[in-house]
């Protein structure tokens, strides 16, 4: 199946300062890529849409100046989580799907647990 | 994209098939039904999809009502491995782009 990576897995950063997280799709040009974030012992809560090339598309309640979306290529978007704070500490997935594909299928990079001290 | 229902949790031997049943009662014509699992502290994980016919992969089995109401995936002999929280989403196949609306999942436990 087609991999899609996250860069770091596990971070830890100051309070006050700003982390990025990568998500690459190895193998195949992702037309689309998907942010989830997830708190402990609760589902994925879907952040926002990247698009290549495009402004990324925000779900209501989260704050776009806050989570930044990088979607500079087919294979790369970033999140950059500004000036994070403890509340913020949460387990980050992304999810690409393939370009052209005639069933869109969603693949999930392995998440980065961020946490803010 | 229409609303799924599943049990919060069940247990299962090892060995024995785990049926998990979802319930997507307001699913429309064009909606098809997905199933991920996510194994603790990982990304989710595809299993399988299906319109209205069952289906088969080498995961596990998808079974659909006639009525396209509910459905039953189907983990023919289960591990300890396949312990996770699994997810029954329905999507328009052509719409947004493979945005997935997560719902609670149902939290299945491979016992030994």
């Amino acid at each position: 199946g087609a991999v899609v990576s996250q860069h770091p897995s596990r971070v830890i950063c100051k309070s006050g300062t700003s982390v990025k997280i990568e998500c690459r799709s190895l193998d195949f040009q992702a037309t689309t890529m998907f942010w989830y974030r997830q708190f402990p012992k609760q589902s994925l809560m879907l952040m926002a849409t990247s698009n290549e090339g495009s402004k990324a598309t925000y779900e209501q309640g989260v704050e776009k100046d806050k989570f930044l979306i990088n979607h500079a290529s087919l294979t790369l978007s970033t999140l950059t989580v500004t000036s994070a704070h403890p509340e913020d500490s949460s387990f980050y997935i992304c999810s690409a799907t393939r370009q052209g594909a005639r069933i869109t299928e969603a693949f999930f990079g392995q998440g980065t647990r961020l946490t803010v001290v | 994209d229409a609303k799924t229902t599943q049990p919060t949790s069940m247990d299962c031997a090892e060995g024995r098939a785990a049926n998990l049943p979802c319930n997507h009662s307001t699913i429309s014509g064009n909606e098809y039904v997905y199933w991920y699992r996510q194994i603790h502290s990982q990304g989710p994980q595809y299993i399988i999809h299906g319109l209205k016919n069952n289906e088969t992969n080498e995961m596990a089995s998808l079974i659909i009502t006639e009525d396209r109401k509910s459905s039953t995936l189907i983990l023919p002999h289960a591990t300890l491995r396949d312990t996770a929280v699994y997810y029954c989403i329905v999507r328009a196949v052509y719409n947004q782009g493979g945005k997935l609306i997560f719902g609670q999942g149902t939290e299945l436990s491979v016992k030994p």
